[in-house]
């Protein structure tokens, strides 16, 4: 059974710094891995999708690699913003066919002004 | 729409009814997604539908729950005779493509029916 875990389940920083947040998975049997944020009352926006071909995704200042073989990704997040603050959620697709995402429980990110 | 449409935003109904969930995916989206995010629970799968077919429905947690997509667009979540437990968020996802391809494309998510059963 996948089994998807974050850590840590929450991070206080100041502006300014650079952060990385962990995912790890239990099997590495996976289509792919998508990070997404979630604001407080609000949907998931997605971050990025990386394929397990691939070993890192880019977006303005986020960066995020997979390890597939080792079971972990991370979001990098550099220069960080007090805009930064929300919970983020790594989700994978097994390799099975199954269409659903599997979700960790989150990383809350404060970023202190 | 530019996004996935979710209505009604907040539903507050007693135990025992029935509600019905609206979802209103990205236009040209033919995958939609169904999930459930509760407290101590996280994020959890309920059903999958390509076009009006639902080829993943392992996650519907009782018969009470029932979903249908017409016209290959719009999809109804509909549970009947609510119960405590039910209370949740309800997220609704779209991504493109059709059969295998849409297993490599990106989910797309609405802000969900916050449910609150009395």
């Amino acid at each position: 059974k996948q089994e998807v875990t974050q850590i840590p389940a929450a991070l206080s920083v100041p502006e300014g710094e650079n952060l990385v947040l962990n995912c790890s998975f239990t099997d590495s049997a996976i289509y792919n891995l998508q990070w997404f944020r979630q604001d407080p009352g609000k949907g998931l926006t997605s971050l990025l999708l990386i394929q397990s071909s691939q070993r890192e995704q880019t977006s303005g200042r986020l960066n995020a690699s997979l390890d597939k073989s080792s079971g972990r990704s991370t979001l990098y997040i550099a220069a960080s913003q007090p805009g930064d603050s929300a919970t983020y959620l790594c989700a994978v697709r097994r390799l099975d066919s199954s269409y659903k995402l599997i979700f960790g429980s989150g990383t809350r990110l404060l970023v202190r002004p | 729409g530019a996004g996935v449409s979710q209505s009604p935003s907040n539903k507050v109904t007693e135990k025992g009814k029935d509600v019905e969930l609206r979802c209103d995916p990205i236009s040209g989206h033919t995958a939609l997604y169904w999930y459930r995010q509760s407290l101590g629970q996280g994020l959890e799968f309920l059903i999958y539908f390509q076009g009006n077919s639902a080829p993943d429905k392992s996650g519907l947690p009782s018969d009470r729950f029932s979903a249908e997509r017409t016209g290959g667009s719009v999809s109804t979540l509909t549970i009947q005779r609510t119960q405590q437990e039910d209370s949740a968020v309800y997220l609704c996802a779209s991504s493109l493509g059709t059969g295998g391809v849409s297993l490599s494309q990106p989910q797309h998510f609405g802000d969900g029916t916050r449910l609150s059963i009395l």
